[in-house]
């Protein structure tokens, strides 16, 4: 089945507006997840990760919230600005054993801002 | 900052011929990746190597193969090229199992 993905393909905010990109996955197994932001033409660029014995980081205007309980993570953008407008993807570490060694990456959400 | 690099950046090319993507990075990084995306989609994993004279196939079935002859070198290649190759091609490297730097990508057109 999926080990990763996003609720939503797209999410349309207003400039300035906070932003909540969510994602769900299903090895409970996974101890380390990370957020990427990708913008047209370029590789993903790592934002903020999180490890399972956590529920929360803070960087700078991000926010990453794990819950466990559910096998969700989402990422929060405060006071979303132009450049935030890009593709941003999850990606979980699940234990080795399972196949190819490394993350597993969602699908994606694109983040449009308006003006 | 990431050190990864990823030549050609664009790359147009006809059915048949032959192609070698390039991948480096300056970060000592054991663990190096090669990933298929098609434009605003997911990643898959084509190859991966745990180190020098180790590669891995990723979970995508792929026809191109990798070579890892010096730590920092991880390119990619295709023997003969065809139109289903069309996609765009990111590198990446870890040192370990978790965080993974991201080269700029090489995207490639198979006419």
């Amino acid at each position: 089945g999926e080990s990763v993905g996003l609720h939503l393909p797209t999410l349309s905010v207003q400039e300035g507006d906070n932003s909540i990109i969510n994602c769900a996955y299903s090895n409970s197994a996974s101890d380390y997840f990370i957020w990427y932001k990708q913008e047209s033409g370029k590789g993903p660029q790592f934002i903020i990760d999180i490890r399972s014995n956590m529920d929360k980081r803070q960087g700078q205007r991000v926010t990453v919230l794990l819950n466990k309980t559910v096998k969700h993570l989402s990422l929060q953008i405060a006071a979303t600005q132009p450049g935030d407008s890009a593709v941003y993807f999850c990606a979980e570490n699940p234990p080795i054993g399972g196949g190819a060694d490394g993350l597993t990456f969602g699908k994606g959400t694109h983040l449009i801002i308006q003006p | 900052e990431a050190d990864i690099y990823q030549t050609p950046r664009y790359l147009v090319i006809g059915t048949g011929k032959k192609i070698t993507l390039e991948c480096s990075q300056t970060m000592g990084h054991d663990k190096m990746y090669w990933y298929q995306q098609d434009p605003g989609m997911e990643l898959h994993l084509i190859h991966y190597s745990y180190g020098v004279n180790s590669t891995e196939k990723g979970d995508l079935s792929s026809e191109s193969t990798v070579s890892r002859i010096r730590t920092e070198h991880f390119p990619l290649t295709l023997e003969s090229a065809r139109p289903s190759h069309t996609s765009q091609y990111l590198c990446a490297s870890s040192r370990n199992r978790d965080t993974q730097y991201f080269g700029p990508g090489t995207r490639l057109t198979v006419l």
